[in-house]
């Protein structure tokens, strides 16, 4: 079965801070990856997603995710972070060709900004 | 354009009582359909999907129940509520599978209290 693991539960950092949120996720085959975003009392939202070609995606403001296969991550990052970058963030995964195309969501990791 | 209504958004319910939320999507035909629960610092959890009509899958044992009566209504319910089953509910809609390009769009959520 898959699972997807996100170490981070809670990151605290400064405006202009470098971002970087992990998340690795156990499958061996073909896999679509995504990372969802829950900013303080809206909707849960996609911010980008990987199914294939470049492993480096580039999602809504400024964000950005890069694949590595051997590794099996998936991981989030962002060069500059700003005080609305407060969010809650959520790695999924999926599989491909299935018929139901479940997303298996990991824990979450919220960030908080200090301006 | 697709959109996807849950309500109530509320619920304040004692336990032993009956439960429904109803959650229903407009501009799309056939969508694969999902119930999730969002608990604090356990990420989104798969409770339900359907893929059609009466189709329900369950993904955990628990004390819940999922309907789908029409093609886009899904129905979460419950004869007796435990108190366990506090938690923020969420549904969420996909295109059905042909390869899975798409990522899932979600309800507002139902926060659920059981007192």
């Amino acid at each position: 079965a898959q699972s997807v693991s996100q170490h981070n539960h809670h990151v605290i950092l400064s405006e202009a801070a470098s971002l970087e949120l992990g998340c690795n996720y156990s499958y061996g085959g073909t896999v679509n990856l995504f990372w969802y975003v829950q900013y303080p009392g809206q909707h849960l939202q996609l911010l980008l997603k990987y199914f294939s070609g470049d492993p480096l995606v580039k999602g809504i403001k400024g964000f950005e995710a890069e694949f590595i296969k051997s590794k099996f991550s998936f991981n989030l990052r962002k060069p500059s972070v700003q005080w609305s970058d407060t969010a809650e963030y959520f790695c999924a995964v999926n599989t491909p060709y299935s018929s139901a195309s479940k997303i298996i969501f990991g824990s979450g990791t919220r960030l908080s900004i200090r301006p | 354009s697709q959109t996807i209504h849950q309500w109530p958004a509320t619920l304040v319910q004692p336990v032993g009582s009956p439960l429904s939320l109803e959650c229903t999507v407009e501009g799309t035909s056939n969508p694969n359909l999902y119930w999730y629960r969002q608990a604090a610092g356990r990420g989104l959890q798969l409770l339900f999907y359907s893929v059609g009509i009466g189709q329900i899958s369950s993904e955990v044992p628990q004390n819940l129940s999922a309907s789908r009566p029409q093609d886009r209504q899904f129905i979460l319910s419950s004869k007796k509520l435990l108190l366990s089953d506090s938690g923020f509910y969420l549904c969420a809609w996909s295109l059905p599978s042909t390869g899975t390009n798409y990522g899932y769009t979600f309800g507002s959520g139902t926060r659920l209290t059981v007192v």
